[in-house]
């Protein structure tokens, strides 16, 4: 079964300053899809970024960009020049080809400080 | 264009009584995913409907039910509650299936069984 690990339970960076959030993931899929998903209070689920497995480029959003090394299992959020509405928890999700059963790790809660 | 909207917003329930959550995708969005929070377990995945069909189950009792309309809107219906079922309830949309299409999640209902 596919399991996805945050090892940061919570992280703070100061405003302007640039930050990167863990994300690690066991699968014996060879084509899957990974995402980093963005939860401020009000409770809605934000898509910040997406990547796909095949793809060996790393996916960038503006300020987000994410490190992703396939053999290693792992990918990483980066955020830069992060911004107070930043603040959020932050989860990491791993999706495989064929269901919509996406499994989330457990979130940072990251707090941007001015 | 009106995002994913989820009724009611929140909802107090007492042990044994049963509960209708409504999900209404984004206009011509025919998938509708449905996903379990609470601190303990992160989020789950329950279920996934499609035209109508539910294509994907997550690990939960058959207490914890859905349904798909012609529409696309879809219900979730937990029988029988329990305490443990305190929960923030998400619902995902995406345009086909398979949340690799960008998905969209409302949000949410926060559940309270007492």
């Amino acid at each position: 079964a596919q399991t996805v690990t945050q090892s940061q339970p919570e992280m703070s960076v100061q405003e302007a300053e640039t930050v990167t959030l863990s994300c690690t993931y066991d699968t014996s899929e060879n084509n899957y899809y990974l995402f980093w998903y963005k939860q401020p209070p009000s409770r809605q689920m934000i898509l910040v970024i997406r990547q796909e497995a095949y793809k060996q480029q790393n996916a960038t959003e503006n300020r987000f960009s994410v490190n992703f090394q396939k053999a290693a299992k792992s990918f990483s959020l980066k955020i830069s020049d992060s911004q107070l509405g930043d603040t959020a928890m932050y989860f990491c999700a791993f999706l495989p080809p064929s269901n919509n059963d996406m499994r989330f790790g457990a979130g940072t809660r990251l707090t941007v400080k001015p | 264009k009106a995002g994913v909207t989820q009724t009611p917003r929140y909802l107090i329930k007492t042990r044994g009584q049963q509960v209708t959550l409504s999900c209404s995708p984004i206009s011509g969005h025919r998938s509708v995913s449905w996903y379990q929070q609470t601190p303990g377990q992160g989020l789950q995945f329950l279920f996934e409907y499609f035209s109508e069909t539910q294509r994907n189950k997550g690990n939960f009792p058959g207490r914890f039910s859905g349904r798909q309309f012609s529409n696309s809107r879809s219900e979730m219906n937990v029988s029988t509650l329990e305490l443990g079922d305190s929960a923030l309830y998400l619902c995902a949309s995406s345009r086909d299936r398979g949340m690799a299409t960008e998905a969209f999640f409302g949000q949410g209902t926060r559940l309270t069984v007492v």
